[in-house]
Order: C-alpha cells, then sequence, then structure tokens
C-alpha cells in the first residue's frame, strides 16, 4: 500500500512565487491535515479537512489555501510565497472513527529565497 | 485554543539510563494521546492511549495517560544509541485533529 503519498519531496521557489503542494492517501481516510515543522516548533496545523468538500483552519493558516474535492486528495496551495514559509511540510491521514493514528507522508522540504 | 506541551525540550543521556518523557495536554473533545519518534524523516507512530492508568509497552518503550491531570509519560529503559530522536506528543479529538507539542530531542550517547 502506497499510504500517504507527497509530491514534491524538495523545492526552492523565490518570493512572490505561487506552488501546490500535493498530497493523496490511498486508505480511504475521512481525515486530512497538513503541518509544517519548523526547528524547535514541532508540528504545527495549517489546514485539515474532517471530509470531502469540508476543510478548516489550524493554527498557522496564513497565506495557504486548500480544497477537498475528493476523499483522496488534500493539496495545499501557497499563494505568494515568503522566506517564513520556509519549512518542511508534512500531509497526514486518518479515520478517527476507527480510532487509529494518523499516517504521515515523507514530507516537502522548501525554501523561499 | 487546544494546547500540548512536553518538557524536557531536550535530553542528554548515556546508553544504558532511563528516561522520562512528559506531555501535558488542554485539548477540547479529546479522545486519545499520541506519541511518535522522528528521525530525519516523517513521525513514526509509537502508542496511542485512550484510557487512564492502563500502560501500554513496546519493547523498552512505554507509556501511560493521566487523564485526570491531563498528562501523559513516555518511559524509555535501556536506552540505546538508536533512540536518539525528536519525540513528539499530540492530543486528539473525536473527529481527528490532532495538536502537537513541542517535541523533546533525545541525544543518547555510547
Amino acid at each position: 500500500n502506497a499510504g500517504v503519498t507527497q509530491t514534491p519531496k524538495f523545492q526552492v521557489l523565490k518570493t512572490g512565487q505561487s506552488m501546490t503542494l500535493q498530497c493523496a492517501q490511498d486508505m480511504n481516510h475521512e481525515y486530512m491535515s497538513w503541518y509544517r515543522q519548523d526547528p524547535g516548533m514541532g508540528l504545527r496545523l495549517i489546514h485539515y479537512s474532517v471530509g470531502a468538500g469540508i476543510t478548516d483552519q489550524g493554527e498557522v493558516p496564513n497565506g495557504y489555501n486548500v480544497s477537498r474535492s475528493t476523499t483522496e486528495d488534500f493539496p495545499l496551495r501557497l499563494l505568494s510565497a515568503a522566506p517564513s514559509q520556509t519549512s518542511v511540510y508534512f500531509c497526514a491521514s486518518s479515520e478517527p472513527h476507527k480510532n487509529t493514528e494518523a499516517f504521515f507522508g515523507q514530507g516537502t522540504r522548501l525554501t523561499v529565497v | 485554543e487546544d494546547k500540548v506541551v512536553q518538557s524536557p525540550l531536550s535530553l542528554v543521556v548515556h546508553e544504558g539510563d532511563t528516561v522520562t518523557l512528559n506531555c501535558s495536554y488542554e485539548v477540547t473533545n479529546f479522545r486519545s494521546l499520541l506519541w511518535y519518534k522522528q528521525e530525519k524523516k516523517a513521525p513514526t507512530f509509537l502508542f496511542m492511549l485512550t484510557s487512564s492508568g492502563i500502560e501500554k509497552k513496546s519493547g523498552r518503550l512505554s507509556s501511560i495517560l493521566d487523564k485526570k491531570e491531563l498528562f501523559s509519560i513516555l518511559n524509555i529503559t535501556a536506552t540505546q544509541t538508536g533512540d536518539s530522536a525528536i519525540y513528539l506528543c499530540a492530543g486528539g479529538t473525536s473527529y481527528g485533529k490532532l495538536t502537537f507539542g513541542q517535541g523533546t530531542i533525545l541525544t543518547v550517547h555510547p
């Protein structure tokens, strides 16, 4: 099983550029989320979705958009990249009704110059 | 706003030592407390705790939850250099949302 797949693994952007981080899961999980990880900050929640068509903001949503048109996919869009968005991004999915743990993608290391 | 606090933030020990990592939480609609280990890549799952007082064990690692005092501990006995990692705890809600703590950086010297 592929689990949670994130692309790309690495990306360098110039300030002001836009891009989309892709996340797909093949476990039919209802819940999906995006986190960013900075040194000493743990994982901070950006946006999350409890099902197709439903999204909500997390702790640090500014500068990011999401959509959930299908159960499988949960892309994260950076509209106008800023150096403060340099970070490692993780996508995760889980099935809360089965009380399972969250499964993580392998991460995207983003550098904004 | 949900909040999870871990302590200590960093810890340096020698092989064979026993360590205790702490996690306190304030999570609305709390359902579970999760522990993850992270070694340079994605976090890997260790434990999920939903009931107070029931210890979960996996080899040299064990964890317990206190839902009255809102905290959990992760114990690692007879530490090895391979235990060096960031240990993350997270409070989970009934609909799946996880709030993570800052993490504890554990360094185990030979």
